[in-house]
């Protein structure tokens, strides 16, 4: 069965780093492109970024938003994807899903993860 | 950035009836299309991707259809399970975009 397990959230200061973890089972975790989807209170889905897999460089793609405060990283020998935030903003306080990507004709997010929440506020 | 806009936002139906979202796109995106369904304080669950191939264990009330700029993702005989949130999101280029959501409610 597949699992992805996020956790790391809390309350942050603004201006400040948080690390968030998302632990993967069930599947083959090198084999997958990982991604990142925020959603802040009452509000809808906003992309965060993605991870490729080794295949394909390890590369990464980010939301504007993000940009340069944001980076995602993996260890596949532990089947783990981290989102490093930093210099935090009280508009990046949001619940934070991680997913794995299959490829299927199109990159779809097809497992989420249950999200942990981040909250930025002084 | 690609546009995503759903329509309505929300709806109110009843059980039995047979319900269809709209999700149009900016410009084109070919078939690159999944719809998810969430709950309340639950994570997004995938119910269509490439805009019509139904996911995996995913009850065959629901279908998907479109290409290029406009979708529908509908559910043939509203259950009581299915009172929930859905979300378009295109993955044709990045940055991935989600719809606004809609809603849909017990009438």
């Amino acid at each position: 069965e597949v699992q992805l397990v996020e956790s790391g959230g809390g309350l942050v200061q603004p201006g400040r780093s948080l690390r968030l973890s998302c632990t993967a089972s069930g599947f083959t975790f090198g084999d997958y492109a990982m991604s990142w989807v925020r959603q802040a209170p009452g509000k809808g889905l906003e992309w965060v970024g993605f991870i490729r897999r080794k295949a394909y460089g390890v590369t990464t793609e980010y939301a504007a938003s993000v940009k340069g405060r944001f980076t995602i990283s993996r260890d596949d020998s532990k089947s783990i994807a981290y989102l490093q935030m930093n210099s935090l903003k009280t508009e990046d306080t949001a619940v934070y899903y991680c997913t794995r990507i299959i490829v299927v004709v199109t990159a779809t997010p097809d497992y989420w993860g249950q999200g942990t929440l981040v909250t930025v506020s002084s | 950035d690609i546009q995503m806009t759903q329509s309505p936002s929300s709806l109110s139906a009843s059980v039995g009836d047979r319900v269809t979202i709209t999700c149009r796109a900016s410009q084109s995106i070919s078939n690159y299309l999944n719809w998810f369904q969430q709950k309340p304080g639950k994570a997004p669950k995938l119910l269509i991707y490439a805009a019509s191939s139904l996911q995996s264990g995913v009850p065959s009330r629901f279908s998907g259809g479109g290409s290029g700029t406009d979708f529908t993702l509908t559910i043939s005989s509203l259950q009581p399970e299915d009172f929930a949130t859905y979300y378009c999101q295109q993955s044709y280029s990045t940055p991935w975009t989600f719809g606004q959501g809609t809603k849909v409610e017990i009438k």
